[in-house]
Parts: structure tokens; C-alpha cells; sequence
């Protein structure tokens, strides 16, 4: 079955670096999403992504993230510079159509990247 | 603003049912859905649900949705050890963003 690969699985950086966390969607997806989770809550949305831009993102999505599909394969999350409050697990994830659940859309997603800021 | 609660345990004997819970806030929730996530795992979807919808059956599992109350349940039939994981709720309106619950995390004692 095909699957959403993030890397890397778990990275620690320190306060201020900038950290950029990989997602290679399914191949013939079209959307794709950046989700995270702070221990112990919920699962938050960042942002969406489609035809090579933001199609929407939510109020935590500020000037300290990016997204980018670089190539034909990745699609990216940049952190610029880090905060102690990033530390999260974050999930990327793909769909072939928009949203989840849509004319039986679904979303795939990652096994996600832990990120450890400290 | 959108919301989604659901209870953060619940242990089960196994072969016993269990049943999770959920509520939403959301009138205009169009999708509810249930999704799985088991250790150093990502996020996978068990089932879904339309709003016109009261009761979905597939195999095992069993969701019903009471849409007056906003709430969302999901029932596991003959509840195993391989069934322990943690089990989110989420919503959405068939937009881009899905709404998650903080995920109930089932344990199944043998």
C-alpha cells in the first residue's frame, strides 16, 4: 500500500536553529498538509498545501514556518527558528483530492517527526 | 470556534466490547471520522462517517452518531491486545483542515 515517508523520525536542535522536517507524498497526490501534535494534546492543523501554494493555514502556521515542494517528490516544513513551545510531533500528510472525506477522500498520513527543542 | 473532546483512557479485558466517546461542537460538521495510531506509528484511518448518517457498521467496529448531541461514538467488537492504541476523533466540513480530538488511548488487558 502506498505511504507518506517523513524524515527524519526524531531530531533534537536547540533554541533559535532552524529545522526543516521532509515528506515525500504518495506519488500521485495532490494535496498535501502539515499537521502537529505538543505531547499529550490534540492534533493540530498547520497548513494545506495545493498547486504549489498555500491553499490554507491556521493561526500557529506564522512567520517562523514555510512550506515548499522543492522538487517533484518533497514537500517540506521549515522551522526558522526554533522555540521551546516547537517541540511537537508533526505529521505530514497527502490526499489525492481536497479535504478529508470529500466524494471519499482520504487523508494519509506519516509516521511523523518528533521534534525535540531544547 | 471548532472543538473536539473526547475522554483520554479506557481499559478493557479482552474479548470484552469497547466503546470510545466523542463530542463536537461544530453543527456544520460534515465528516466525523475515527483514526488510529499505534506505537511509533502515523495516523490511520479506521472508518468515517456522514453526518446524514446515525450508524456505520464495518466488521468489528461500529460508529454512531447522534447528530442532536453532537456526539460520536465508536464501539470494537471482541476488543483484542492488538487493538491497544490510541484512538482520535476528528471533524471537518470538507474543507482543507481536519479537526482532531486529543486521542483516548485504549488499554486491553489480556
Amino acid at each position: 500500500e502506498p505511504e507518506v515517508t517523513q524524515t527524519p523520525s526524531h531530531q533534537v536542535t536547540q533554541m533559535g536553529q532552524e529545522v526543516i522536517l521532509r515528506c515525500v507524498p504518495i506519488s500521485n497526490h495532490l494535496y498535501f498538509y502539515w499537521y502537529r501534535q505538543i505531547l499529550g494534546q490534540k492534533v493540530e492543523f498547520l497548513v494545506s498545501f495545493y498547486n504549489n501554494e498555500i491553499s490554507e493555514k491556521s493561526e500557529i502556521f506564522d512567520d517562523q514556518f514555510s512550506v515548499e515542494r522543492p522538487d517533484g517528490s518533497n514537500f517540506t516544513l521549515k522551522i526558522r527558528s526554533t522555540k521551546l513551545e516547537d517541540s511537537a510531533m508533526y505529521f505530514c500528510a497527502s490526499s489525492r483530492d481536497r479535504g478529508q472525506g470529500y466524494s471519499g477522500n482520504t487523508i494519509y498520513f506519516g509516521e511523523g517527526s518528533w521534534l525535540t527543542v531544547v | 470556534g471548532e472543538d473536539v473532546e473526547q475522554s483520554l483512557f479506557l481499559s478493557v479485558r479482552e474479548g470484552d466490547s469497547s466503546v470510545i466517546n466523542c463530542t463536537y461542537t461544530d453543527s456544520s460538521s460534515t465528516y466525523l471520522y475515527w483514526y488510529k495510531q499505534e506505537p511509533g506509528a502515523g495516523l490511520q484511518l479506521l472508518t468515517y462517517i456522514f453526518s446524514n448518517m446515525d450508524m456505520k457498521q464495518d466488521q468489528r467496529l461500529t460508529v454512531l452518531l447522534n447528530k442532536k448531541d453532537k456526539h460520536l461514538s465508536l464501539r470494537i467488537a471482541d476488543t483484542q491486545t492488538g487493538d491497544s492504541a490510541i484512538y482520535f476523533c476528528a471533524e471537518s466540513t470538507g474543507g482543507f483542515k481536519t479537526i482532531f480530538g486529543a486521542g483516548t488511548r485504549l488499554f486491553v488487558k489480556a
